[in-house]
């Protein structure tokens, strides 16, 4: 069975730092496509970045420079490192597989993560 | 930037009726990457239709999906109760390589 499980998120200042987790089972992480998308309370989805099979990365303008997506094949596990956050990136955090269909199949429960002084 | 638009923002319906959700793209996307989503209250959004009016697993036959170019609509011929929700729709290609339409609030009339 697919199973996604973020964690990391949380209560954290202005221009903090705060590195989110996404363990995956019953799939190999590296095999597939995997993006971080979020969303602010009430309102819709925000696509924030992909790591490909290849290794090749890409993020949203709104959060390039500050954010770094990367993965550990040997925990099957997807992160997402997030510096000089702003209070505009308060929101849920999903990490979502994408198996080269050109959508999201599966995604976690996804995790908080709230910026404020 | 491909922007979706979808409408109308609200739907407001009973059960056993029909629904017709719109989505429109700034851009001609590609029938293969053109996908529709269901969001429920505090859950993750749950894929419905691929590749334009393919169904995702495990999803009934009252959801189709069809259009091409910049005009896509996600149908669901007979509302059940556990129907209504927010819609999203997606696409990939261009940069950035995916992006969500703003959704469509399904509620019960």
């Amino acid at each position: 069975e697919v199973q996604l499980v973020e964690s990391g998120g949380g209560l954290i200042q202005p221009g903090g730092s705060l590195r989110l987790s996404c363990a995956a089972s019953g799939f190999t992480v590296s095999s597939n496509y995997m993006s971080w998308v979020r969303q602010a309370p009430g309102k819709g989805l925000e696509w924030v970045s992909i790591i490909y099979s290849s290794g090749n990365t890409y993020y949203a303008d709104s959060v390039k420079g500050r954010f770094t997506i990367s993965r550990d094949n040997s925990k099957n596990t997807l992160f997402l490192q997030m510096s000089s956050l702003r209070a505009e990136d308060t929101a849920v955090y999903f990490c979502a597989r994408d198996a080269y269909n050109y959508c999201f199949d599966y995604w976690g429960q996804g995790t908080l993560v709230t910026v404020s002084s | 930037e491909i922007v979706l638009t979808q409408s109308p923002g609200t739907l407001s319906l009973s059960p056993g009726e029909r629904a017709t959700l719109s989505c429109r793209a700034s851009q001609s996307v590609g029938s293969s990457y053109l996908a529709w989503y269901q969001q429920k209250p505090g859950q993750a959004p749950r894929l419905l239709m691929y590749g334009t009016s393919n169904r995702a697993t495990g999803i009934p036959d009252r959801f189709s999906g069809s259009g091409s170019g910049t005009d896509f609509t996600l149908t669901i011929s007979r509302l059940e109760p556990e129907d209504f929700a927010v819609y999203y729709c997606q696409q990939y290609g261009g940069s950035p390589p995916y992006t969500f339409g703003q959704g469509t609030k399904l509620e019960i009339k």
